[in-house]
């Protein structure tokens, strides 16, 4: 079974510094990569995707995601965080067989930003 | 553009009693989803549906139903609800399943069963 660890589950940075939120995936074939966010109170929204291709991948609000096969990773970064990046982070993936089950999540990462 | 809309936003609950959370998308998506989020959790998926007609078990689907309605709609239910069922509910949908993967949530329904 698939399944998502983001070792982190809180992490503090400096307004203006870089992030890099960690996420491990386990599945046996290529995997579908995800990255939402949740600000507080509401749903989770899109940040980017890993279907195929180049492994970095560009997504919104200026973050961006490289995905790692020979360690199984997809690690988020963004140059310069923002106070408006306090959020929580899920990395999630999906099952690229075909199947209709949706996406496994990790348990989140809280970004908190100091200022 | 609505998206997902989950109703109600908020409940409270005694234990035992019943209720329906509704769900509905207007992005003509064939899979919507059942998802539960508690602290230290991450999203837990209870039920879904690939496509109308068609209703599928998830993680922790005890204690829950599920009724696909129609295309657009999927409610979930709690028939004798539990404190262990105090969570924020979450609604999703998806074009076509796995093959895109993509998830569009609602805002959530938070649930409190005391």
């Amino acid at each position: 079974a698939q399944s998502v660890t983001q070792p982190d589950i809180h992490i503090t940075v400096s307004e203006g510094a870089s992030l890099e939120l960690r996420c491990n995936y386990s599945y046996g074939a290529t995997p579908y990569l995800f990255w939402y966010v949740q600000s507080p109170g509401q749903g989770l929204q899109l940040l980017l995707k890993y279907f195929s291709g180049d492994t970095l991948v560009q997504g919104i609000k200026g973050f961006e995601a490289e995905f790692k096969r020979s360690q199984s990773s997809f690690n988020l970064r963004k140059p310069s965080v923002h106070w408006s990046d306090a959020a929580e982070y899920f990395c999630a993936v999906g099952y690229s067989g075909g199947g209709a089950d949706g996406l496994t999540f990790g348990k989140g990462t809280h970004l908190i930003i100091q200022p | 553009n609505a998206g997902v809309t989950q109703t109600p936003k908020f409940q409270v609950l005694k234990t035992g009693q019943s209720m329906t959370l509704q769900c509905a998308q207007d992005m003509n998506h064939n899979s919507m989803y059942w998802y539960r989020q508690d602290p230290g959790m991450g999203l837990r998926l209870i039920y879904y549906s690939a496509s109308e007609g068609t209703t599928d078990k998830g993680e922790v689907p005890n204690g829950y139903n599920v009724s696909r309605l129609n295309k657009r709609e999927f409610s979930l239910r709690l028939e004798s609800a539990a404190p262990s069922q105090t969570s924020v509910y979450f609604c999703a949908s998806s074009l076509a399943g796995g093959l895109s993967g993509e998830l569009f949530f609602g805002e959530g329904s938070r649930l409190t069963v005391l």
